[in-house]
């Protein structure tokens, strides 16, 4: 089993439309946990930092369930320029305080 | 300002070169780190520096050979590479907080390729 999994997609999403997606860990002791977005050929930019009670920025909003080791991202009213590899990262717990664990990365593409 | 800033953008070496990536960040961050990427894939880690200090190397082949002059500064030193070793060469910096990671910021990323 992958460290982290991330459905690759693409999803291909209409504008406004509302998008989910999940990604799941396998360490019980990781404690942080992110989400990236990677245009192509640039760089990953951090998106949201996840906390244990969730939380929202705009249009985004991220969440944690410990119990079934996921987290999730929302993203409402999606706009063309949400179109992404959106990362879910998740530290490798106590014992590896740098090192971050990627997932592979899901594709979103939002349609006109 | 959560500006890191690498140069070159683009690099063309040969397999016999020597060449050197610089990084710069200005926030103030205690961590710095060298990942690899290629295409389709997620960043790989290389190089982890703590307070100036390597503290994780990925087993990366000694071709590579990071240096961090100080804290604000990390190069990555390069000779000898191999056409597999064309990739987005990522640094990034974060906070240095014992027991929490911290968000890592990332710079625009140098594009090697190896001829």
């Amino acid at each position: 089993r992958k460290e982290v999994e991330q459905d690759p997609g693409p999803f291909n999403v209409p504008e406004g439309a509302t998008v989910a997606f999940n990604c799941t860990y396998s360490n019980s002791a990781s404690q942080s946990f992110f989400w990236y977005r990677q245009d192509c050929r640039k760089e990953p930019k951090l998106l949201m930092s996840v906390y244990s009670s969730g939380n929202e920025d705009g249009r985004f909003t991220a969440q944690l369930n410990r119990a079934s080791q996921y987290i999730s991202l929302l993203i409402r009213d999606s706009k063309l320029s949400d179109s992404a590899t959106y990362l879910c990262v998740v530290n490798g717990g106590p014992n590896s305080n740098y090192q971050l664990i990627w997932g592979a990365g899901t594709k979103l593409i939002i349609k006109p | 300002d959560t500006e890191v800033t690498q140069t070159p953008k683009h690099l063309v070496m040969g397999m016999t070169n020597k060449k050197s990536l610089k990084c710069e960040q200005h926030m103030g961050h205690r961590a710095m780190y060298w990942y690899k990427q290629k295409a389709k894939k997620p960043p790989e880690l290389m190089f982890v520096y703590s307070y100036e200090k390597l503290s994780i190397n990925e087993s990366v082949p000694s071709r590579f050979s990071p240096e961090c002059p100080n804290s604000s500064l990390l190069n990555l030193h390069l000779h000898a590479l191999q056409p597999e070793d064309s990739a987005l060469y990522l640094c990034a910096s974060s906070q240095d907080r014992s027991g929490v990671l911290r968000e890592q910021y990332f710079g625009p990323g140098t594009r090697l390729t190896v001829t």
